[in-house]
């Protein structure tokens, strides 16, 4: 059964600062990987999608790899802004479902 | 695009009763996914339709839930009876279903309430 891990479950950073958000799986028969953004009392916002064949997209400040074999993603977000505060969610699509598994998140707060 | 549209925003209801959650997709997508979230579990699947077909429903929590999808642009979810348990945000989301390199989109979601 495929699950999905994003840590930290927290993170509190600097206006300004890069950073590195983390997604782990544990079956790397995937046919991609999303991120998304969710903001307090809202859904959530599809932001980069990669497929398997992949192993990187970009979107503005925005850089998300996939290494399969390892299981793993990481979500890179450039010169962080107060407005990217938010509960940021990685999910895959396994090659035996047609949906997708969700991590619990990694809740970003920048400081002005 | 007005997105997927969901209603009614907010629900409360009392033990027992019966909630109907409704959502319309997106136009010309053909995949609609009904998830629940709450803090303990995050987001977990209920039901899954293709071309207005359930495919996977496993994630559905017992007898008491059911979805149905009459047409492409409307679905429902209806909880009977209630129970404080159920208390969460339901999700309804679509995609185009042409391949597998295209994203999920999500409404605003149902925060459902049972006392």
């Amino acid at each position: 059964k495929q699950e999905v891990t994003q840590i930290p479950a927290a993170l509190s950073v600097p206006e300004g600062e890069n950073l590195v958000l983390n997604c782990s799986f544990t079956d790397s028969a995937i046919y991609n990987l999303q991120w998304f953004r969710q903001d307090p009392g809202k859904g959530l916002t599809s932001l980069l999608l990669i497929q398997s064949s992949q192993r990187e997209q970009t979107s503005g400040r925005l850089n998300a790899s996939l290494d399969k074999s390892s299981g793993r993603s990481t979500l890179y977000i450039a010169a962080s802004q107060p407005g990217d505060s938010a509960t940021y969610l990685c999910a895959v699509e396994a090659r035996s479902q047609g949906n997708l598994i969700f991590g619990k998140g990694t809740k970003l707060s920048v400081k002005p | 695009d007005a997105g997927v549209i969901q209603s009614p925003r907010h629900e409360v209801t009392e033990m027992g009763q019966e909630v109907t959650l409704r959502c319309k997709p997106i136009s010309g997508h053909n995949s609609l996914f009904w998830y629940r979230q709450t803090m303990m579990r995050g987001l977990e699947l209920l039901i899954y339709f293709n071309n207005n077909v359930p495919i996977d429903d496993s994630g559905m929590p017992e007898d008491r839930f059911s979805a149905k999808m009459p047409n492409a642009s409307f679905s429902t979810l209806k909880i009977q009876p209630s129970e404080p348990r159920d208390s969460a945000v339901y999700f309804c989301a679509s995609r185009l279903r042409d391949g597998y390199a295209s994203p999920l989109h999500f409404g605003n979601g149902t925060r459902l309430t049972v006392t």
